[in-house]
């Protein structure tokens, strides 16, 4: 079956702009959760929803940072007025249910560069 | 919060030798232990993964051991070959469901 999509998967913004990425998770799946991984590091947490609930959001930068999954599915994340720290690369994960030691799996990736 | 050191940083092996990787983690609450292999510009995958209740798992040529009481957990690949050669990530998960990953361990295996 399909796993989890991402798209776009470049995005090249100017400074000061307001950017979208979206995230497809797997079918089915309950959690969701959004990483930036920095050249060079591994993912760090930015936030993680539970259906349509966002039940943690302490790895949100700023307040720049918002994210969405209003219908308990599809994810967006949004950045705005984008700044030259912004760029990395935006992951996200989804798994089974909400219970914790469930596996998660990543997309590909959105490598955002803030110009 | 939970904190996640991992080493080394590089590490390169003859092809055939074995190679271990470790991390520590500062969070006694943490119960799940997974490892991830990323190739370049691609998505972390899971290789391996351990519960608390638990100390080592092995699949095939990846083995994993965790000390619960030195708060300490390391990856073991054996008979390495080429396609080994990737970015190893070590996570924790502790009372929420987020994971800490480590810092990476960069991983050639020369032939």
């Amino acid at each position: 079956g399909a796993g989890v999509s991402q798209s776009p998967r470049y995005k090249v913004a100017k400074r000061g702009q307001d950017v979208a990425l979206r995230c497809d998770p797997i079918s089915g799946h309950v959690s969701l959760f959004w990483y930036q991984q920095a050249l060079g590091q591994g993912p760090e947490f930015l936030t993680y929803f539970q259906n349509e609930a966002q039940l943690d959001k302490s790895g949100l930068p700023s307040d720049r940072f918002f994210a969405e999954r209003p219908e308990g599915s599809v994810s967006t994340l949004k950045i705005q007025r984008t700044q030259q720290e912004d760029s990395a690369v935006y992951l996200c994960a989804s798994s089974t249910s909400g219970r914790p030691q469930q596996e998660q799996f990543f997309g590909p990736g959105t490598r955002l560069t803030v110009l | 919060g939970e904190n996640v050191e991992q080493h080394p940083s590089t590490l390169s092996v003859q092809e055939g030798d074995s190679a271990v990787i470790k991390c520590t983690y500062s969070d006694s609450a943490s119960n799940y232990f997974p490892w991830y292999k990323q190739e370049l510009g691609k998505r972390p995958q899971l290789i391996i993964d351990i519960r608390s209740n638990v100390g080592e798992k092995k699949d095939q040529r990846i083995a994993v051991t965790l000390n619960k009481t030195a708060k300490h957990f390391s990856l073991h690949i054996t008979e390495t070959q080429p396609e080994d050669s990737a970015v190893y990530f070590c996570a924790a998960r502790g009372g929420g469901n987020k994971l800490t990953f480590g810092t990476g361990t960069q991983l050639k295996v020369e032939l």
